[in-house]
């Protein structure tokens, strides 16, 4: 069975630093590709970053320069190093699964960490 | 980028009615990369129609997707009570991945 399992959210103060994970179970990471997706309160869907099979990585504009994103094979786990966090950054973050194909869509999804950005 | 404008914004109709959701590209969308998410309260988004028409496992044949080019619709044949969600379109292009607004569908 396919699960994932968001951790590392929390309270951060404007400017800091947070590392999301997302433990994956069922697959391989290494093998689909992996998105994070985040939904700000009360708010719709906005995505994040992805990376490819390849070890390709993508941005929205939003956090380029700021997130990145990564893998850790031998852990089966997906990351999202958040740096210099805004009050815009705050949101429920999903990560979510892709298919092997890059526009293959979101098959499955954790059940979000919530990351709140404020002083 | 492509923007995915979805109508409407909410849908207010009764169980057993049909709902028809629309999501409009600004421009044009391989059907293949089209795909309908539903999400409930408190939940995580869940998978209901890729490739524009292709219903995901498990998902119940009375929903239905359809469309080509820069339009396209989400077809909901006879609500149930638990259909009642907000529903959310999503493009993949150009190493990016867009969704639309949503629309809620309420109870009327």
């Amino acid at each position: 069975e396919v699960q994932l399992v968001e951790s590392g959210g929390g309270l951060v103060q404007p400017g800091g630093s947070l590392r999301l994970s997302c433990a994956a179970s069922g697959f391989t990471v290494s093998s689909n590709y992996m998105s994070w997706v985040r939904q700000a309160p009360g708010k719709g869907l906005e995505w994040v970053s992805v990376i490819y099979s390849g070890g390709s990585t993508y941005y929205a504009d939003s956090v380029k320069g700021r997130f990145t994103i990564s893998r850790d094979n031998s852990k089966n786990t997906l990351y999202l190093q958040m740096n210099s966090l805004r009050a815009e950054d705050t949101a429920v973050y999903y990560c979510a699964r892709g298919g092997w194909a890059v526009a293959d869509p979101f098959d499955y999804w954790g059940q979000g960490t919530l990351v709140t950005v404020s002083s | 980028e492509i923007v995915l404008t979805q109508s409407p914004g909410t849908l207010s109709l009764s169980p057993g009615e049909r709902a028809t959701l629309s999501c409009r590209a600004s421009q044009s969308v391989s059907s293949s990369y089209l795909a309908w998410y539903q999400q409930k309260p408190g939940q995580a988004p869940r998978l209901l129609i890729y490739g524009a028409s292709s219903r995901a496992t498990g998902i119940p044949d009375r929903f239905s997707g359809s469309g080509s080019g820069t339009d396209f619709t989400l077809t909901i044949s006879r609500l149930e009570p638990e259909d009642f969600a907000v529903y959310y379109c999503q493009q993949y292009g150009s190493s990016r991945y867009t969704f639309g607004q949503g629309t809620k569908l309420e109870i009327k």
